[in-house]
């Protein structure tokens, strides 16, 4: 059974950036995406971005300007940087274990892991 | 925006069936999958695939899929139900994942 424990500042100003690292435990860093999510106060989940194990990079639009997403196989590790943080940027920030499962008439996506959640406040 | 649209708010009476609903144009592409959230926990896992529950989900939860819509379904809904509930695919457009925005349980 996989586990990712993270951790990171969780309070930051406005125009510095967010950095956050989750670590694997007890599984393969090969064959998955390795996702950041976050959850603003009282709101459903956004989508940051992912990286694969071989350092492939997906972001979400809204966000891709400000976002790096990166890995370090050797650790079995994976960070998120967020730059430029305003007062919007407040959530709890989740990282996750992404899989893709292929059907003989489609495909699956799922996170099947997900870290503790650090909750990261941008106050003046 | 999400991508992918849920009701907000769904309620049961204990031991009843329910029925959450997602709707999207990925959901033409891709299956979803469901996560349950109670406050201030993580999402965790409960239906992936076609119809795939992880180990330890109990099996009132299941899934269907049809068309633009995935579905989550518990039959005979417990107190421990009650929670957030989520959808999740990836987005036919492009590289990217989507979320639904979630629909609030709760059993009565």
């Amino acid at each position: 059974q996989v586990q990712l424990q993270q951790w990171g500042a969780g309070l930051l100003k406005p125009s510095e950036t967010l950095s956050l690292t989750c670590a694997v435990y007890g599984g393969s860093f090969n064959g998955y995406y390795w996702s950041w999510i976050r959850q603003p106060p009282g709101k459903g989940l956004e989508w940051i971005g992912e990286v694969n194990h071989s350092g492939s990079t997906n972001y979400n639009a809204s966000l891709k300007s400000r976002v790096t997403v990166s890995a370090d196989t050797s650790k079995n590790q994976f960070s998120l940087k967020l730059s430029s943080v305003t007062v919007a940027d407040t959530a709890v920030y989740y990282c996750a274990r992404g899989f893709q499962v292929e059907y003989f008439d489609s495909s699956g996506y799922y996170y099947d892991g997900w870290g503790q959640g650090t909750p990261v406040t941008v106050s003046s | 925006s999400s991508e992918l649209t849920q009701d907000p708010a769904v309620s049961v009476a204990l031991g009843q069936t329910v029925r959450i609903t997602c709707q999207g144009d990925s959901l033409r592409s891709y299956y979803g999958s469901w996560y349950q959230q109670k406050p201030g926990q993580a999402p965790l896992l409960v239906i992936f695939g076609k119809n795939s529950r992880p180990s330890g989900i109990p099996d009132r939860f299941s899934g269907s899929s049809s068309g633009n819509t995935v579905s989550l379904t518990i039959t005979g809904a417990q107190a421990e139900d009650e929670a957030d509930y989520y959808c999740n695919s990836r987005d036919s457009r492009g590289p990217y994942v989507v979320f639904g925005g979630g629909t609030k349980l709760t059993v009565l």
